[in-house]
């Protein structure tokens, strides 16, 4: 089975360009998560949508950052305009809700997008 | 509201042992673990969902403490493939955020 898809793995843009990364989550999951990751920070939640509906997006830095999900199969991340503080490694993951309860499935992770802005 | 592990890093010999602990300031419904190696993609390892529960992955194996809100990962008898960064992830349950710890660099050399 495909895991969950990525793109562009790599990405070097000016600051002031926007920025588009791509997913798509493992066919079937409910729940589908955008992080950043950095040295300093670590692993950082963005957003996370359910069902394709945002649900917490209280990781978003700032309004220059918007996420996308128009459907089960596919979902965005866009940084406009981008800042050399962006420069991270962004990963999507997915997830199955188990059981009726909350989220406690374990989370795929894509490979990674790696940003950097010059 | 990130929890913290601890150690921040280890290096090991082949063949020895290592524990990680991970510590939050919230009452948690479950912990994660997973292994990210450089510049690759964190890895689920276990889950744990409730207090004093063990589970066991390979020579890996955890403990989840509900009312310390602790979790500690057991590594035993240390190979070079566990190499890597890991990270406990702490949910609090239903409303809150699911929160990844700061890390604990594991390096095992021959």
């Amino acid at each position: 089975d495909a895991g969950v898809i990525q793109s562009p793995r790599h990405e070097v843009t000016e600051m002031g360009q926007e920025v588009t990364l791509r997913c798509k989550p493992i066919s079937g999951h409910d729940y589908l998560f955008w992080y950043r990751q950095t040295m300093m920070r670590g692993l950082e939640l963005l957003i996370y949508f359910n069902n394709n509906v945002p649900i917490d997006d209280s990781g978003m830095p700032e309004d220059r950052f918007s996420a996308k999900m128009p459907n089960a199969s596919f979902s965005t991340l866009k940084i406009q305009p981008s800042e050399p503080r962006d420069s991270a490694v962004y990963f999507c993951a997915s997830s199955l809700l188990a059981g009726g309860q909350r989220n406690t499935g374990e989370l795929f992770f894509g490979e990674g997008s790696r940003l950097t802005v010059l | 509201q990130q929890p913290v592990q601890s150690p921040q890093a280890v290096i090991l010999r082949e063949g020895e042992d290592a524990v990680i602990n991970c510590s939050s300031s919230k009452a948690l419904y479950s912990v994660h673990w997973y292994r990210q190696k450089h510049g690759e993609a964190p890895v689920f390892l276990m889950i744990l969902l409730k207090g004093g529960e063990q589970k066991g992955h390979e020579k890996i194996s955890a403990s989840f403490n509900e009312k310390k809100q602790q979790s500690s990962l057991y590594l035993t008898a240390s190979q070079l493939s566990y190499s890597g960064t890991y990270f406990c992830g702490t949910d609090p349950g239903p409303g809150n955020q699911f929160y990844f710890g700061t890390g604990t660099s594991l390096t095992v050399i021959p």
